[in-house]
């Protein structure tokens, strides 16, 4: 069965540290991948996917960046962290087939970041 | 750009109540998904409709696609504490990506 693996849990890092996130996918492969911040209780936004390898497409300009070294791993960083950075991140792979729209996300559990 | 909007943004009930949680856009969606994510955790898919007008039943959950695709409704009969969580719609951006956008979600409460 597959599973998806985020961490860490909860990170509590100072203004201009840098920032790295870690999330697997384990049975499967070449799976779509996404990175979404979610606000406190609320929807989430999309911020990164990829479809591939190195492969990354940011949907928002931001302070951060992806990175996909490996098919089943999906790295989210920051150089330099910002207080509008904290959030709860998220890690989403597709399965299914998108056509005809039999598809769903399954997330990992989150990071929550707070940036102090 | 296509937006998901949830009302009602919060709802506390009583065990044993009824309630219905709404998504609305105007935009036509080719299919909308619900999730339910608990606190501290990543959403959880509940189901996907997909034809205007479809109704789905998960249990005491119901859940209706819009006939013109708009708008969907999740109602839960008898609502449990189990059901505490926030609701959330979600809908592919355009209509040949998988990329889902979320509506703004619905905090519900169940007190026993």
């Amino acid at each position: 069965s597959q599973t998806i693996h985020q961490w860490p849990a909860t990170l509590v890092q100072p203004v201009g540290s840098p920032l790295s996130l870690e999330c697997t996918v384990e049975g499967t492969s070449n799976p779509n991948l996404y990175w979404y911040r979610q606000a406190a209780g609320r929807g989430l936004q999309l911020l990164f996917y990829s479809v591939g390898i190195g492969q990354i497409s940011s949907e928002v300009p931001q302070n951060l960046s992806a990175s996909r070294p490996q098919d089943r791993q999906f790295i989210l960083s920051s150089k330099k962290l910002l207080l509008s950075d904290s959030g709860f991140y998220l890690c989403a792979w597709r399965w299914g087939d998108r056509q005809p729209f039999r598809y769903g996300y399954t997330f990992g559990s989150g990071t929550r970041l707070t940036v102090v | 750009t296509q937006l998901l909007e949830q009302s009602p943004q919060f709802l506390s009930i009583q065990e044993g109540e009824n309630l219905t949680v709404y998504c609305n856009s105007s935009s036509v969606f080719s299919s909308l998904q619900w999730y339910r994510q608990e606190p501290g955790e990543g959403p959880v898919l509940l189901v996907t409709v997909v034809t205007g007008g479809e109704v789905k039943k998960l249990k005491r959950l119901t859940f209706q696609f819009g006939d013109a695709r708009k708008d969907s409704s999740l109602h839960i009969t008898a609502a449990q504490p189990g059901d505490t969580g926030l609701y959330l719609c979600a809908g592919p951006r355009s209509y040949n990506t998988d990329k889902l956008i979320f509506g703004t979600g619905t905090r519900l409460q169940v007190f026993p």
